[in-house]
């Protein structure tokens, strides 16, 4: 069975704090996502990764990095969070790398993120 | 540029009706598509998917959908929906040969009435 597991369901930090979300992913998939889900804007695409070490900015890029030092894990990184970046943090993954877009993705339960 | 629409945030049924979910897209070429169910406090997963030939698709927990090329849309369908149908649904269109990238449309919320 696929599993995609994130290291917080839920996660309280104040203002400037460095974060780290990880996600792991234990089905050897070479695409990795995170996206931020807030109430009536759906899934916003953040950074993905379809190797070790690449990385590819997705649509609201700003005020995040992530990581990827190994194929199974994938780190979102708020370098000074701000209360702005208060949202539900979904990772996923998917098989192919560069494919054509048929690829399925499979996904974490959420870090819920609250920035006081 | 591509784009997903799902045009209604919030629908309410009764238990036993039937369902359909609208989606939108916008794409230049021969669009992938996807629906995806997120169950409260859950990630979410796939109902079905569509990428060519019978333009009606079979998924998961009795949901069917219908790609129509001509009205741009891949409305999800259910006969009878059932109290556990209650969640959270998005639709999204796979953007060829860039690693699997998704866009996913702004999500429709079901609540379900005894």
């Amino acid at each position: 069975d696929v599993k995609v597991t994130q290291s917080s369901r839920y996660l309280v930090k104040r203002t400037g704090e460095k974060v780290f979300l990880e996600c792991v992913q234990d089905m050897d998939h070479e695409n990795m996502f995170w996206y931020r889900q807030d109430p009536g804007l759906g899934l916003r695409l953040i950074y993905f990764s379809y190797d070790v070490k690449m990385k590819e900015k997705g649509d609201i890029p700003e005020g995040y990095s992530v990581s990827r030092e190994k194929k199974e894990r994938f780190s979102l990184i708020l370098e000074s969070a701000s209360t702005n970046q208060t949202s539900m943090y979904l990772c996923a993954s998917s098989l192919r790398g560069l494919g054509e877009g048929r690829e399925t993705q499979y996904f974490g339960p959420g870090t819920r993120l609250l920035v006081l | 540029a591509q784009s997903v629409t799902q045009p209604d945030i919030h629908i309410t049924v009764s238990e036993g009706a039937s369902l359909e979910l609208r989606c939108n897209y916008s794409y230049g070429a021969t669009p992938y598509l996807f629906w995806y169910v997120q169950s409260p406090g859950q990630g979410l997963q796939l109902l079905l998917k569509y990428f060519s030939g019978d333009t009606l698709v079979q998924g998961i927990k009795g949901f069917e959908a219908e790609f129509k090329r001509s009205q741009s849309s891949f409305n999800l369908r259910k006969p009878s929906v059932h109290w556990s149908d209650a969640a959270e649904y998005f639709c999204a269109v796979g953007i060829y040969n860039q690693g699997g990238k998704l866009i996913f449309g702004q999500g429709t919320e079901l609540s379900v009435k005894p």
